[in-house]
């Protein structure tokens, strides 16, 4: 079992409207997590980066996370067909330095 | 912005050749990473080098060697490649390790047969 696990799996929204995607660890060493979104035929880019509980939001993307449950979410608003893409959540392990990724959720915006 | 590169972009190796595939950055990062990628699985950690000369055994090593000749190169070596090892896989740069972002190039598309 992934040590971070990712839902839904694949998520379709209307054009602007909003998109929520979810990421839990299973490790409390995890505590540094990251947002990656991967077009089609192309590397993963980071999106955002949050370390600490609560809310970081940069332009449409907020990012959430509670440490003590261990779950972050990213939440897109006014949701475009550019952000058709996969999204991966990644997890920074304290315990040996190493970063894990999540198995990705695939989200497609209908115009 | 960063940039790391990859080639080649796609290769079709047979079962039990050699496979090199090489990466090259330009960001002047200390770290350097090689993933694979497969439905399903996300991105698999294979290995990473935070030095020139030096690699270490990321998630999933078995099969796959690494080289560090330099700050800007890392190379992927499947010295027996099996049909297992068709994937795709991704190369990425960073400054400061685990707690810093990762810059991706554009991915290789191997195929072995």
């Amino acid at each position: 079992q992934q040590k971070v696990q990712q839902s839904p799996e694949s998520l379709s929204v209307p054009e602007g409207g909003m998109a929520s995607l979810n990421c839990t660890s299973s490790d409390r060493n995890f505590q540094y997590f990251w947002w990656y979104r991967q077009h089609s035929g192309e590397g993963p880019k980071a999106l955002m980066s949050i370390f600490s509980d609560g809310d970081k939001k940069e332009g449409r993307f907020t990012a959430h996370l509670n440490k003590a449950s261990l779950h972050v979410s990213l939440h897109i608003r006014d949701s475009q067909p550019s952000d058709s893409a996969l999204y991966f959540c990644a997890a920074f392990n304290y315990g040996n330095e190493k970063i894990t990724f999540g198995a990705g959720t695939k989200l497609t915006i209908k115009p | 912005e960063a940039a790391v590169t990859q080639s080649p972009r796609s290769k079709v190796a047979v079962t039990g050749g050699k496979v090199t595939l090489s990466c090259h950055q330009t960001n002047n990062h200390d770290y350097m990473y090689w993933y694979r990628q497969d439905t399903g699985h996300g991105l698999r950690l294979i290995h990473y080098s935070y030095v020139a000369d030096s690699t270490e055994k990321g998630d999933i090593p078995d099969g796959y060697k690494a080289s560090r000749p330099s700050q800007e190169n890392f190379s992927l070596i499947l010295e027996l490649a099996s049909l297992s090892q068709t994937a795709v896989y991704f190369c990425a740069s960073s400054g400061l390790g685990g707690l810093d972002t990762q810059y991706f190039g554009p991915g290789t598309r191997l195929l072995v047969l």
